[in-house]
């Protein structure tokens, strides 16, 4: 069955560091990858996306995600972080079917003055 | 502004009670969905529906019930054998891909507590 695993629970980064959110998955074959944000006591927002083609995925807010298969992996990254973009970070994996997808646990991202 | 809106943001629910969650949207999206989300297991999908009249169990469906009489709406309802109801419910929708899987629009979801 698909999964997929984001190692760290909780990341703390100053403000104007750099970012970078883990996410691994586990498919058979090369999945649909998202990463959504999540506000407290608010829905996920769509950061970005990946079906196929160029594996360095471009999202809104200044985020990117780059897709490697032979790690498994769909990190997400930011160069320069703003406290506004402290939330809670979830990806997620769907294959053919929407009722297939699967996040994620969630990163949860403080940002440091 | 399209969307999808969930209503009530907060709610308290009795011993023994029925409560129910509304979710409407206004995109025009085919499937809805509803996931539970408990601190730390990010997001479990409870029931999700592809076209009118017709929704399918998701992995946690024990104790809820839906039903999808209105494109735009997908209420669901959480029973008293729901033993361990608190949580955040979030409704989500999406177009039908027939070759690709589309990102789903989330309400701002429902804080559900026991009084």
């Amino acid at each position: 069955a698909q999964s997929v695993t984001q190692p760290d629970i909780h990341i703390t980064v100053s403000e104007g560091a750099s970012l970078e959110l883990r996410c691994n998955y586990s498919y058979g074959a090369t999945p649909y990858l998202f990463w959504y944000v999540q506000s407290p006591g608010q829905g996920l927002q769509l950061l970005l996306k990946y079906f196929s083609g160029d594996t360095l995925v471009q999202g809104i807010k200044g985020f990117e995600a780059e897709f490697k298969r032979s790690q498994s992996s769909f990190n997400l990254r930011k160069p320069s972080v703003h406290w506004s973009d402290a939330a809670e970070y979830f990806c997620a994996v769907g294959l053919y079917n929407n009722n297939d997808m699967r996040f994620g646990a969630g990163t949860r991202l403080t940002v440091k003055p | 502004d399209g969307g999808i809106t969930q209503s009530p943001k907060y709610l308290f629910r009795k011993e023994g009670q029925n409560v129910t969650l509304s979710c409407e949207q206004n995109l025009n999206h085919d499937a809805m969905y509803w996931y539970r989300q408990d601190p730390g297991q990010g997001l479990r999908l409870i029931y999700y529906s592809q076209i009118v009249n017709d929704f399918q169990k998701g992995d946690i469906a024990e104790g809820y019930s839906v039903s999808r009489e209105k494109k735009e709406s997908f209420p669901l309802t959480v029973t008293s054998a729901q033993k361990n109801p608190t949580a955040f419910y979030l409704c989500a929708s999406s177009i039908l891909g027939h070759d690709s899987n589309q990102p789903q629009h989330f309400g701002d979801g429902t804080r559900l507590s026991i009084l």
